[in-house]
């Protein structure tokens, strides 16, 4: 069974442009969830797709949004890139309810 | 205001000895409680939960923890260290707002 993909896989950006990230779930999850992993640092929690609606949002400015669609891949967006944008982002997905996540590769963004 | 805790951002512990990563948490409500693990070069994976139930969780790779309420702690354990073991480990706590939020990481390092 193919596991949680992303895509790019490796993203550089300039300052001020927009980005689109990526992720498919395993097959059967529902649950989408997005993280920003800053080197060296811990995972923060940004969004939180389930049946195609945002269950909840972490402390992150309106210009990080996404989506998820009707076969429960969802898009990451980030506008107006900051240089403290550069990081993973993994995406994680799981059953519809509390239960374990499973994350994909990530997408490594650096910013310029 | 909910959060976890990981106070040892490393552990350093010889190999076939007992290992403990330690983890706080606060919450209101029902905890719901998860360690992940992230190898080098790979991504985060799910080891073990604790949702209800028996205080004591077995999860993958010989890990355990133990859910202690009183001390509102989460600790991963496993009795004998293994060189491969050497990983980045996550607590995480679902809280009742409906937030996912990670512990800082701890970096476990087992010398031969």
């Amino acid at each position: 069974e193919a596991g949680v993909t992303q895509s790019p896989t490796h993203l550089i950006k300039t300052r001020g442009q927009q980005v689109t990230l990526r992720c498919s779930p395993i097959s059967g999850h529902t649950s989408v969830y997005w993280y920003q992993q800053a080197l060296g640092l811990g995972l923060q929690f940004l969004l939180w797709y389930d049946e195609g609606e945002e269950r909840n949002r972490g402390n992150f400015p309106p210009r990080f949004s996404g989506r998820q669609f009707p076969n429960y891949s969802s898009e990451l967006n980030v506008n107006a890139l900051e240089l403290e944008d550069s990081a993973l982002y993994l995406c994680a997905t799981s059953l519809r309810g509390i239960h374990e996540q499973y994350f994909g590769p990530g997408t490594r963004l650096t910013v310029t | 205001a909910q959060s976890v805790a990981q106070p040892e951002d490393q552990v350093n512990v010889a190999e076939g000895n007992p290992l403990t990563v330690k983890c706080t948490y606060s919450v209101s409500g029902n905890p719901y409680l998860f360690w992940y693990v992230q190898y080098p070069n790979r991504g985060l994976q799910f080891l073990l939960k604790y949702i209800t139930g028996d205080n004591l969780v077995k999860g993958s790779y010989g890990f355990e923890a133990e859910f202690n309420k009183s001390q509102t702690s989460f600790h991963l354990k496993k009795p004998s260290a293994l060189v491969s073991d050497s990983a980045l480990y996550f607590c995480a706590i679902y809280s009742s707002a409906s937030k996912i939020i990670f512990g800082s990481g701890t970096r476990l390092s087992i010398r031969p």
